[in-house]
């Protein structure tokens, strides 16, 4: 199965900071056709899962364009341009490249 | 609009088996996959099972043995049964599209 690795695990930002995640993935996630499949996740507290990015760097609906996805192959980010108090919470990558499906172990975002 | 809803027993004996429900509107499961996803208490999530457009299923690795999912297309619900559980196996489960979530239901495992 694909491992993706999540750095860091914990990252601390005043309002108005920019910050970056990586996910790092144990193999290619380039499929055949030329896609790659790895998306990113907000999940804030007592809340389900919310879609941010897919197919590396779209934005999912109603996301705020401070949001951004990058990367290919192995290596992916997400940066956040400016964080707002409403970005605070845990942020996932999966990929979808290989089944069965996986998840990075997420990296919680809270305020310094 | 797209909306997914779990159902199912929030407590379940271990050894028993785990059965929950996915009830889908706004989409035909004839034209989307929909995933299991499972969320220990304070842990991250979990990705167990996914069954496609078409009808076929891939499921995690490490539950494999267990796990089954299936769907009633003409009544939009899809079906996680999941047997021999164990106290492990208490989590929120979620069903998902990967563009919409469910709310998901909190299972807690009784020894």
């Amino acid at each position: 199965d694909v491992v993706l690795t999540q750095t860091p695990s914990t990252l601390s930002a005043t309002i108005g900071q920019s910050v970056s995640i990586s996910c790092r993935s144990s193999q290619s996630l380039l499929d055949s056709a030329g896609n790659t499949y790895l998306y990113w996740y907000l999940q804030r507290p007592g809340q389900s899962p919310q879609l941010l990015i897919y197919l590396v760097s779209n934005l999912g609906s109603g996301v705020p364009n401070r949001f951004s996805g990058s990367g290919s192959g192995t290596d992916f980010t997400l940066k956040i341009s400016g964080v707002e108090a409403e970005d605070l919470g845990v942020y996932y990558c999966m990929q979808a490249t290989h089944a069965p499906y996986t998840f990075g172990a997420g990296t919680k975002l809270e305020l310094k | 609009q797209v909306q997914l809803k779990e159902s199912g027993p929030v407590l379940v004996q271990a050894s028993e088996t785990l059965s929950l429900t996915c009830t889908v509107s706004g989409f035909s499961l004839t034209n989307y996959g929909v995933i299991w996803v499972r969320q220990p208490p304070g842990k991250g999530l979990e990705w167990m099972g996914i069954i496609w457009r078409n009808g076929n299923t891939d499921y995690n690795s490490a539950l494999k043995s267990r796990l089954s999912i299936n769907r009633d297309t003409s009544k939009s619900q899809v079906f996680l049964k999941m047997n021999s559980l164990q106290t492990d196996d208490t989590a929120i489960y979620y069903c998902t599209t990967m563009n919409y979530w469910g709310q998901g239901v909190m299972v807690t495992v009784s020894s």
